[in-house]
């Protein structure tokens, strides 16, 4: 089946700094991308998305990269800001199902003050 | 724009009993997905309901089944609880199948 990785579990930033969180996909047909956010106690709520036709997104304060050639995608905030920890989750969908998306472990993200 | 609800917020169950978790899709959305995320685990999918029709399973036993009514909410039925099915239920709606998903709140389920 599908798995969807991501390299670090922990990340820990400065406010202020700018954050990279990564993750790898495994199935090259994989076309479609979203990053999620998960606080504590609740759902996961829509950061951004990528379509296989293109390597860089951007949205307000988040980039996010994809690089087709390794299978990797990241996803980068800048000016990181205490609301910004939580745990952060990649998930793909690709043309074999149409439907389901598969989701990554998660990487959680703690901004130092 | 009313977003996606779930209920109940929180459920405690015992071995071999049976649940139903209900979700509300947010306005105009077609396509319902359900997911349950173990604690410190990614949501793994376990079903879609497109337009009142199963549309895609993942890797989940029988006893894991759905509905979807005709205003798109729905509803999960987990017959035949084990302890293993405590989690976090995850209902998400879209415009469609291939389309960013919406997440609900979600309902925390125990199974004793």
């Amino acid at each position: 089946g599908e798995s969807v990785g991501l390299h670090l579990p922990t990340l820990s930033v400065q406010e202020g700094d700018n954050s990279i969180i990564n993750c790898a996909y495994s199935n090259s047909a994989s076309d479609y991308f979203i990053w999620y956010k998960q606080e504590s106690g609740k759902g996961p709520q829509f950061i951004i998305d990528i379509r296989s036709n293109m390597d860089k997104r951007q949205g307000q304060r988040v980039t996010v990269l994809l690089n087709k050639t390794v299978k990797h995608l990241s996803l980068q905030i800048a000016a990181t800001q205490p609301g910004d920890s939580a745990v952060y989750f990649c998930a793909d969908i690709y043309a074999n199902t149409g439907n389901q998306f598969y989701f990554g472990t998660g990487t959680s993200l703690t901004v130092i003050p | 724009e009313t977003g996606v609800t779930q209920s109940p917020t929180h459920l405690i169950k015992t071995r071999g009993q049976q649940v139903t978790l209900r979700c509300s899709s947010q306005s105009g959305h077609n396509t319902v997905s359900w997911y349950q995320q173990a604690l410190g685990q990614g949501p793994q999918f376990i079903f879609q309901y497109y337009r009142e029709e199963e549309n895609g399973r993942g890797n989940f036993p029988p006893r894991f089944s759905g509905l979807q009514f005709p205003n798109y909410s729905s509803e999960l039925n987990v017959n035949a609880l084990e302890l293993d099915d405590s989690a976090l239920y995850l209902c998400a709606s879209s415009l469609d199948s291939y389309n960013e998903q919406f997440f609900g709140p979600g309902t925390r389920l125990t199974v004793l």
